[in-house]
């Protein structure tokens, strides 16, 4: 079945330091990819998508590109800031097994970032 | 826009008693909505799609007669954990996925999440 792999948290950062959370999947067929982030105490918010190999998401900083060749979507920011402080979930939908309706979810990296 | 509501943020209740969780879409309308349960720094795990109108599609190991699932509107998606247990406790979050999500969209808008404790 399809399945979503992020590597392990949690990922500790200074202040204005790079990020990269590397996300890949094993899929059939042509998935859409997403990043979640989820605040302490929160629900999920979509922090950017990608529909087709190639496509960058992008939002609040945030980047991922959809590479087909490697079956990755790593998310990057050039300069992290407290605020960014969270969990991220990557996630698919849209493949042939999953289809059209459900999210596979990796297992979520949190991100602490210090002052 | 697109914002989901759940409605309590928190319960506590006793052993025994039936908890329901409200997830509303407030500004879209949703066919389909989705619950998860989320444990302390693990990923979300699907329980159940709901449609609305028609009964709730569960996922493989999701007791349908405990977790008690009503779709009843385009905004409105209802879960009901009867007889509640300590091992119910848990954070369950709702999404929803609104009608006219295209091909590309396919993305779910989430709910901040219901924390229940059952003691």
């Amino acid at each position: 079945g399809d399945s979503v792999t992020q590597m392990e948290g949690p990922v500790t950062l200074s202040e204005e330091a790079f990020l990269t959370i590397n996300c890949t999947y094993t899929a059939t067929g042509y998935p859409s990819l997403f990043w979640y982030v989820q605040y302490p105490g929160e629900g999920l918010q979509l922090l950017l998508k990608a529909t087709k190999a190639d496509d960058k998401g992008s939002n609040k900083g945030f980047e991922a590109t959809y590479r087909k060749e490697t079956t990755s979507f790593h998310l990057e920011k050039g300069s992290v800031q407290v605020s960014d402080s969270a969990v991220y979930f990557c996630a698919l939908s849209g493949s042939l097994n999953t289809g059209f309706q459900k999210l596979v979810f990796g297992t979520g990296t949190r991100l602490l970032v210090s002052p | 826009g697109a914002v989901v509501s759940q409605h309590p943020s928190r319960v506590i209740c006793k052993s025994g008693t039936s908890v329901k969780i409200e997830c509303r879409s407030l500004d879209f309308q949703a066919t389909t909505m989705f619950w998860y349960r989320q444990f302390p720094k693990q990923s979300l795990m699907l329980m159940a799609t709901s449609n609305e109108g028609s009964k709730a599609t569960y996922e493989q190991g999701v007791e349908k007669d405990k977790f008690l699932i009503n779709h009843a509107s385009l905004t409105l998606s209802t879960l009901t954990v009867t007889s509640a247990h300590p091992e119910d406790s848990s954070f369950y979050i709702c999404s929803a996925r609104p009608v006219m999500a295209d091909r590309g969209g396919l993305e779910q808008y989430f709910g901040p999440g219901t924390r229940l404790t059952v003691t």
